[in-house]
């Protein structure tokens, strides 16, 4: 089974500064999916952004990018220019080949202040 | 297509009873997830569907849990002798194939009295 790690109960960003959110997984296989998703307060979770294993180029989503060490099997998120709306619950979940399920992490609350 | 849409979005019911809730996915999406998540945590796989075929459960669910896809299009996943635990949101996601991602519903919040 795969286990993901979200160190970071809580973060707190001022707005227009930016924040990193890290995520580390255990996995044997060699081609997976990465994904971060955001699920604001009595909202539907949403995809925020995915990175493919085998592709060494972090992915990059305008204000929002990755930073993906697959040695390491680190996938964190950096958010740039933060904006009040991006207050959420972001999680990380990686999804293997073999395996049908996404397996999220236990996500990191990120707050965000004027 | 609007989405991945839930329904209801709040069940309240007394312990002991049995609930269903329905699922309908982006239509051209031939997989099918139902998770559940509890206060302060990720969401936790429960059941996947390819088409109508269910590939893969969950030990989380158990004998009291069942999930059907019938024709491939919308889920329904029932609780029987619903207890107290059960209380959760049931998330329900759609996706093509591997690799793009899921799109979820609002989920159903289940509230166990």
């Amino acid at each position: 089974a795969q286990t993901v790690t979200q160190s970071q109960p809580e973060m707190s960003v001022q707005e227009a500064e930016t924040v990193t959110l890290s995520c580390t997984y255990d996995t044997s296989e060699s081609d997976y999916y990465l994904f971060w998703y955001k699920q604001p307060p009595s909202r539907q979770m949403i995809l925020v952004i995915r990175q493919e294993a085998y592709k060494q180029q972090n992915a990059t989503e305008n204000r929002f990018s990755v930073n993906f060490q697959k040695a390491a099997k680190s996938f964190s998120l950096k958010i740039s220019d933060s904006q009040l709306g991006d207050a959420a619950m972001y999680f990380c979940a990686p999804h293997t080949n073999s395996g049908y399920a996404l397996n999220f992490g236990k996500g990191t609350s990120l707050l965000v202040t004027p | 297509d609007t989405g991945v849409s839930q329904d209801p979005r709040h069940k309240i019911t007394k312990r002991g009873q049995n609930v269903t809730f329905r699922c309908d996915p982006i239509s051209e999406h031939n997989r099918l997830y139902w998770y559940r998540q509890t206060l302060g945590q990720g969401p936790e796989f429960l059941t996947y569907f390819q088409n109508e075929a269910q590939l893969e459960k969950s030990r989380l669910l158990s004998d009291r849990f069942s999930a059907e896809r019938p024709k491939g299009s919308f889920s329904t996943l029932e609780i029987q002798r619903t207890e107290q635990g059960d209380s959760a949101m049931y998330l329900c996601a759609s996706s093509p194939p591997a690799g793009t991602g899921y799109t979820f519903g609002s989920g159903t919040r289940l509230t166990v009295v």
